[in-house]
């Protein structure tokens, strides 16, 4: 099984400031495989990023991911006081299963 | 456009029965898809729990596959969670959500607004 192992843990960044993101993987992965999320208190996961690198519908090219093998980056490239929240890595794997990384509370400093 | 939304109890006592459904509007479930469940207990994070895909085919998360079941009724468009022997270490907020399976994403793209259910006597 792969473990996805974000961090930082936490993250306090200002509105305006790059925000880099880690997933690293216990075995290469595909980047095919690769995705990550966002989430609001209260609210549910939304699909921000698939394929290591390519935006889900709907979501502001502010938002990149990057990344092959073992190590994956989400970047947010200047904060909105609206992408204050947690955000998930998730891999797909073989027989159709999913694993998600502990996730990342990005927090306004 | 595409809508899931969960239902069922949100307290459940220990050792029995969790029974969730998933209503999908906007989507016939017969079309295509797999369709699964994903729970996250308070302040932690997520985990899968298992996928089905129109035609009933079946994937479960290994940790879980001996408590787990899900269907599919294509007939009222939804399918279902059952999950046994339940402990407090089942509460959590579950959600159900769409995936492409076999195809790119690779990834749920569309989540139903998730319910909690609480396990307790």
């Amino acid at each position: 099984e792969i473990v996805l192992t974000q961090s930082p843990g936490t993250l306090s960044l200002s509105p305006g400031e790059r925000a880099t993101l880690s997933c690293r993987a216990s075995q290469s992965v595909s980047s095919s495989y690769l995705a990550w999320y966002q989430q609001k208190p209260g609210q549910a996961p939304r699909l921000l990023i698939y394929g290591a690198s390519s935006r889900a519908t709907g979501i502001p090219d502010r938002f990149s991911g990057s990344g092959s093998g073992t190590d994956f980056t989400l970047t947010i490239s200047r904060l909105e006081p609206e992408d204050f929240a947690v955000y998930y890595c998730q891999q797909y794997g073989s027989s159709n299963w999913y694993t998600f990384g502990q996730g990342t509370k990005l927090e306004i400093k | 456009q595409v809508q899931l939304q969960e239902s069922g109890p949100g307290l459940v006592k220990p050792s029995e029965t969790l029974s969730l459904t998933c209503t999908v509007s906007g989507y016939s479930i017969s079309s295509g898809y797999y369709w699964g469940w994903i729970r996250q207990p308070p302040g932690k994070g997520l985990e899968w729990i298992g996928s089905i895909y129109h035609s009933g085919s079946t994937y479960y998360n290994p940790s879980l596959k001996s408590r787990v079941t899900i269907s599919v009724d294509t007939s009222k468009n939804q399918f279902s969670l059952k999950l046994s022997s339940v402990t407090a270490a089942d509460t959590a907020v579950y959600y159900c959500a769409r995936s492409a399976g076999t195809i790119p994403p690779f990834a749920f793209d569309i989540w139903g607004q998730g319910t909690m259910v609480t396990v307790s006597s």
